[in-house]
């Protein structure tokens, strides 16, 4: 399965709703999408898994949604630390992950 | 505290071999599946191997299928993935991750910092 990210690039201020995109070249199976947020010279860290489960520790203000093959990762209000690159990841057929997005401060 | 710990990355000639470990601690090794994830310069994510919780599975993508071999320890809290017939293209920042639950189809929820793999001539 085939993930697809967009934009590429999303230029925001602080305080701005961002929405990601994560399609799918075929249904992902039982929802299992998951997002990870990496910070430059940083591993990833899961921020949701199941479509919309926000791992430990995730504030509420990121949530997933989405099924069969378009997901959507949504950050309410951003904040100062959340400007970084995403990416989704499916893990029900021959793991793959997209190609990310990075959220840059306008 | 959760921890995994890479080791065994290097500078490689094209053709050459290498083995990376990952030690880990801070959880029960032996239930939980685990992976390795590869990340080339300024790219994305890809998922390279994974393996289930006893070592019983293994999963590899085509790009490395027949190359690269994933196994583990779990008497000594350790995995590997010996990499052979290395390509220019391998280049990239290895990670070691486990998974959720004992199967490979379960979110990655703990990542270690990686070990840099450079093959060149």
């Amino acid at each position: 399965i085939v993930l697809t990210q967009s934009p590429g690039t999303l230029s925001l201020s602080p305080g701005e709703r961002a929405t990601l995109s994560c399609r799918a070249s075929q249904s992902v199976s039982s929802g299992y999408l998951a997002w990870y947020q990496q910070k430059p010279g940083q591993a990833p860290r899961l921020l949701i898994y199941g479509e919309s489960t926000r791992a430990t520790g995730i504030p509420d203000r990121f949530s997933g949604s989405g099924s069969g093959t378009d997901f959507t990762l949504t950050i309410s209000r951003l904040e100062p630390e959340d400007f970084a690159v995403y990416h989704c990841h499916q893990y029900g057929s021959s793991l793959t992950f997209g190609g990310g997005t990075k959220v840059e401060i306008k | 505290e959760v921890q995994l710990v890479e080791s065994g990355g290097g500078l490689i000639q094209p053709g050459g071999s290498l083995r990376l470990s990952c030690e880990v601690s801070g959880f029960t090794f032996s239930k939980y599946a685990m992976n390795w994830v590869r990340q080339a310069p300024g790219k994305g994510l890809e998922w390279v191997s994974g393996i289930s919780d006893s070592g019983g599975s293994t999963y590899s993508a085509d790009s490395v299928k027949g190359r690269f071999t994933i196994s583990r320890d779990n008497s000594k809290s350790i995995l590997f993935l010996q990499m052979n017939s290395l390509r220019v293209d391998d280049t990239a920042l290895y990670y070691c991750a486990k998974n959720q639950l004992s199967v490979v189809t379960a979110p990655i929820d703990i990542w270690g910092q990686g070990t840099m793999v450079t093959v060149s001539s």
